[in-house]
This record gives C-alpha cells, structure tokens and sequence, in this order.
C-alpha cells in the first residue's frame, strides 16, 4: 500500500458526460501527478500540482481539468467524455517537486466511456 | 521514435533464471525510474537513479549516462516477479515523466 488512495476505483459512464476523479496524496506529500493509461498510448503525464499550485503540464486535453486543494488533496475533472477517453488514470504523490524524488502510486481509476 | 524505448518488449523466463530488461532514452534526463505495475494494474516504484547502481534485494539497476542506457536485472527470478515493467525518464530538468511502453515479464515455475 502506498498510502495514495484514489476514488472511484471504476467508472463506467457515456459519451458527452462529465466525471471527476478523486486523489489523496501520502500525508505530507506536497506534489500530485495525474497519468493517464491507454491500450495504445501507454502511460502518459498529465499535470501536476506542487502545493495548490499548478507545477508542469504535459499532454492533458482542453477538456480535461485539475486542481489541488488547501488539504492537497487533488481532483481531475474530465468533461465532454469521448470513447478515446476509456483508459487507467493514476496519480502518484511525492513529498516535494522536482524531478529528483521518488513518486508513489495510487491504485488507479478504471474509466469507461460507453 | 519514440525517447523511451525498452527491449525485449515481452520476456517468458523459467523460475531462477537472470533476467536483464533493458531501456534506452534519447534525450538528456536528470534521473530514471523503474516502476512494477502488477497484472491488477497498481503501479509500484521500484528504483530512482541518475547515475551508477542500485541493488534492493534481487534487484538491480544500472545506469550510464554516457550512453543514455539503464538495465533493470532480476536474479534469481520468482513467478512472483511476473508483471511489466516499465522504464520512465525526467527530461533535462523537467518534472514531466516520459515512459517507454514497457517490457513483459512472465516467469513460469
């Protein structure tokens, strides 16, 4: 157990709805990363926030939103849902930025885009 | 092409056999990471590095920044450590991880 604890574990919905995802990052841990995983894609980075701020953005659509709260814990908000959509979201926590600390890995969030 | 590439991309092993699965990046990184995602789908860290070796238990990790190439090497093998692996990278001094598409590992008793 990480001590990262992602909800819901599964999601099924439909094209054009709108869902949010839901991350508490390990207590202490001030960063918090969003990847997506698909079949043909692989894992991709999507953004990260350190602290309540957003830290670095990767390839994260114009559909899709994030923040990170005073609590730091962390929601990503994917709207307009499309088939392609349909992937394993994770986030990881780190205790602080930068590309020199260890991540650590929530469970995931299986999506399903009917 | 893609900046991460790992080969093999799958690897069928009998138990206690070594295993060597190899990652190869093409742009300049500041650290490397391995990570485990097990047939359930969580992800596990395995190791961090920017330079030289890291040994945790059966595991070891390589790196030579030179030639841009990281080794992940399992000894003694256990089905247990059937899962895929994955190599990542932080590029220059960037937060963003890339990854490759990772390697199979099957190990059969």
């Amino acid at each position: 157990d990480s001590g990262v604890t992602q909800t819901p574990k599964h999601l099924i919905t439909a094209t054009g709805q709108r869902v949010t995802l839901r991350c508490s990052p390990r207590s202490g841990d001030l960063s918090v990363y969003w990847y997506q995983q698909s079949l043909d894609q692989g894992l991709q980075f999507l953004i990260q926030y350190y602290n309540g701020e957003e830290r670095a953005k990767g390839n994260i659509l114009e559909r899709f939103s994030a923040q990170q709260f005073p609590d730091l814990h962390s929601e990503l908000n994917l709207s307009s849902l499309e088939l392609g959509d349909s992937a394993l979201y994770f986030c990881a926590s780190s205790p602080l930025g930068g590309s020199y600390n260890e991540q650590f890995f929530g469970p995931g969030t299986r999506l399903t885009v009917l | 092409k893609n900046e991460v590439e790992q080969s093999p991309q799958n690897l069928t092993a009998q138990e206690g056999e070594f295993i060597t699965i190899n990652c190869s990046y093409s742009v300049g990184i500041s650290a490397l990471h391995w990570l485990q995602q097990h047939p359930g789908g969580g992800i596990v860290s395995l190791f961090m590095l920017s330079s030289g070796k890291k040994k945790h238990g059966r595991l070891i990790a390589t790196i030579n920044i030179q030639e841009k190439h990281s080794s992940l090497h399992i000894t003694a093998s256990h089905p247990r450590d059937s899962a895929v692996y994955i190599c990542a990278v932080h590029q220059g001094g960037s937060e963003k991880l890339v990854f490759g598409k990772g390697t199979k590992l099957t190990v059969n008793p």
